[in-house]
């Protein structure tokens, strides 16, 4: 079993949809969550950072952490055309030597006009 | 506010050739620095990370090493490629402030 579990995709949805992207995992250590958005062929951007348990919203952009049910999500609202990413969920346990993140392989998600 | 610079963007290279790909930071002091790998349709692979100058931690047995001769750069090497060394190289840092990790544009490697 993988530490980290993500659904590859596609998700495909119209513009405005809401969007729903989830991880869950197996290492109970894992107290740092962090969503990253990667474009074709770029390196991934930072999207959403969360500690531990909780929502944090930015913008469109809400992260849901429950560590309870060791399982994360990225919602998105009123999608663009311009969300069309890969969106790859990546955690952490504390570590002495390096903040070492082991990522889920990625959600391709396609949002159409 | 911190930028990672990679190089070469792109490169094709023969099976049996060396490698060096580089990373150069601006904007920190004494960072975190990290390779990572990115294989097609898999997720990214901690290759190596350093916490400081000479600092190198390995966490895959593999046919590369690391170095970091300068605060502010990392290197990536190979002596003898492998068709399996094929892949998007990434370069990350963690700024000292924080936990987060930001990642540079990537070299794109194929080994032919």
């Amino acid at each position: 079993q993988k530490e980290v579990e993500q659904d590859p995709g596609p998700l495909s949805v119209p513009e405005g949809a809401i969007v729903s992207l989830n991880c869950t995992y197996s290492n109970s250590a894992f107290q740092y969550f962090m969503w990253y958005r990667q474009y074709s062929r770029k390196g991934p951007d930072l999207l959403m950072y969360t500690y531990s348990s909780g929502n944090k919203e930015d913008g469109r952009f809400t992260a849901q952490v429950d560590k309870s049910s060791k399982y994360i999500s990225l919602f998105i609202r009123d999608s663009q055309p311009s969300d069309s990413a890969t969106y790859l969920c990546a955690m952490s346990a504390v570590t002495g030597g390096g903040n070492k993140l082991t990522f889920g392989t990625g959600t391709q998600l396609k949002v159409e006009l | 506010s911190q930028t990672i610079h990679q190089w070469p963007a792109t490169l094709v290279q023969p099976v049996g050739s060396p490698l060096s790909l580089e990373c150069t930071v601006e904007g920190t002091s004494n960072p975190n620095l990290y390779w990572y790998r990115q294989a097609a349709g898999r997720g990214l692979q901690l290759l190596f990370y350093s916490v400081g100058i000479g600092q190198i931690s390995s966490e895959v047995p593999q046919n590369l090493s690391a170095s970091r001769p300068q605060d502010r750069q990392f290197i990536l090497s190979s002596k003898k490629l492998l068709l399996s060394d094929s892949g998007f190289y990434l370069c990350a840092l963690e700024a000292r402030a924080g936990n987060t990790i930001y990642f540079g544009e990537g070299s794109w490697l194929t080994v032919v």
